[in-house]
C-alpha cells in the first residue's frame, strides 16, 4: 500500500505570510496532484505534475514534484483568506486501475 | 453543467438499516470512484469501476457494494449499516486511457454525501 504523508495537518498563518506544505512517500508516483477543498465541497485539482524535478506555478502558488518522484511541496506566497481551505495531495498509481493515493491533508486557515 | 451529482446531501441511519447513496455523472467519463473523508484522514477509496460492467475493491471496501450498470450511474449500497460508516462520502469521476502512461485524470468530485449512523 502506498502512503502520502502530508505536513504541517493543520496551519494558521496571518495574510501576506508565506508558507510551504509538505507531501512525502517513500513509493514512487507517476504522477502527483494537489486539490484544494472548501468546507462543504468535493476537492478540486489545482496541478498535475508528472516529471521528477517539474516546477508548475499557479498564480501565487508553486507546486515542486521531486526528483525521485516521491514527494512534492506546494509554496504559497503572499497568502490571503481565499486560500483558506484543504489542500489534499494525491499521488498516481502506475497500475491498470490508476488509482490515486490520497494525503491526509492541511488544513490552511489564513486570518485577514 | 452537472458534473456529479449525490443524493443525499444528508442522512441518518440507525445501527443495521440499509441505504444506497446515488452518483451520477454527465461528462462520458469512463472511470468512476467511491471514497470516504473522515477527520483528519483524508480520502479512503471504497470501490472504483473502470467502465459499465465492471467494478472492483478499493482500499476499504468492507459493508459496502456497488453496481455499474451504465457509464452514468455509480450507486454505493451500505447494508447493515455500523456506526463506523459515519462519514462523509464522495463520488468522483475522470477520464482516463485505459492502457500506457501515467495517471493524470483529473478527478471531478460531487458535493458528498453526509452519513451518520446512530
Amino acid at each position: 500500500t502506498q502512503l502520502l504523508e502530508q505536513s504541517p495537518q493543520f496551519l494558521s498563518i496571518q495574510e501576506g505570510e508565506n508558507l510551504t506544505v509538505y507531501c512525502n512517500s517513500s513509493s514512487v508516483f507517476s504522477s502527483l496532484q494537489w486539490y484544494r477543498q472548501e468546507p462543504g465541497e468535493g476537492p478540486v485539482l489545482l496541478v498535475t505534475v508528472v516529471t521528477g524535478g517539474e516546477v508548475k506555478k499557479l498564480k501565487r502558488l508553486t507546486f515542486q514534484f521531486g526528483d525521485a518522484r516521491k514527494d512534492s511541496s506546494l509554496h504559497i506566497t503572499a497568502a490571503q483568506p481565499g486560500d483558506t481551505g484543504l489542500y489534499l495531495c494525491a499521488g498516481g498509481g502506475t497500475g491498470s486501475a490508476r488509482q490515486l493515493t490520497f494525503g491526509s491533508g492541511t488544513q490552511l486557515t489564513v486570518l485577514p | 453543467n452537472a458534473g456529479v451529482t449525490q443524493t443525499p446531501k444528508f442522512r441518518i441511519l440507525k445501527i443495521g438499516q440499509s441505504m444506497t447513496l446515488q452518483c451520477a455523472q454527465d461528462m462520458n467519463h469512463n472511470y468512476m470512484y467511491w471514497y470516504r473523508q473522515d477527520p483528519g484522514m483524508g480520502l479512503k477509496l471504497i470501490y472504483y469501476s473502470v467502465g459499465a460492467g465492471i467494478t472492483d475493491k478499493g482500499e476499504v471496501p468492507n459493508g459496502y457494494n456497488v453496481s455499474r450498470s451504465t457509464t452514468e450511474d455509480f450507486p454505493l449500497r451500505l447494508e447493515l449499516a455500523a456506526p463506523s460508516q459515519t462519514s462523509v462520502y464522495f463520488c468522483a469521476s475522470s477520464y482516463s486511457l485505459l492502457a500506457g502512461g501515467p495517471n493524470t485524470g483529473e478527478l471531478f468530485f460531487g458535493e458528498g454525501s453526509r452519513l451518520t449512523v446512530l
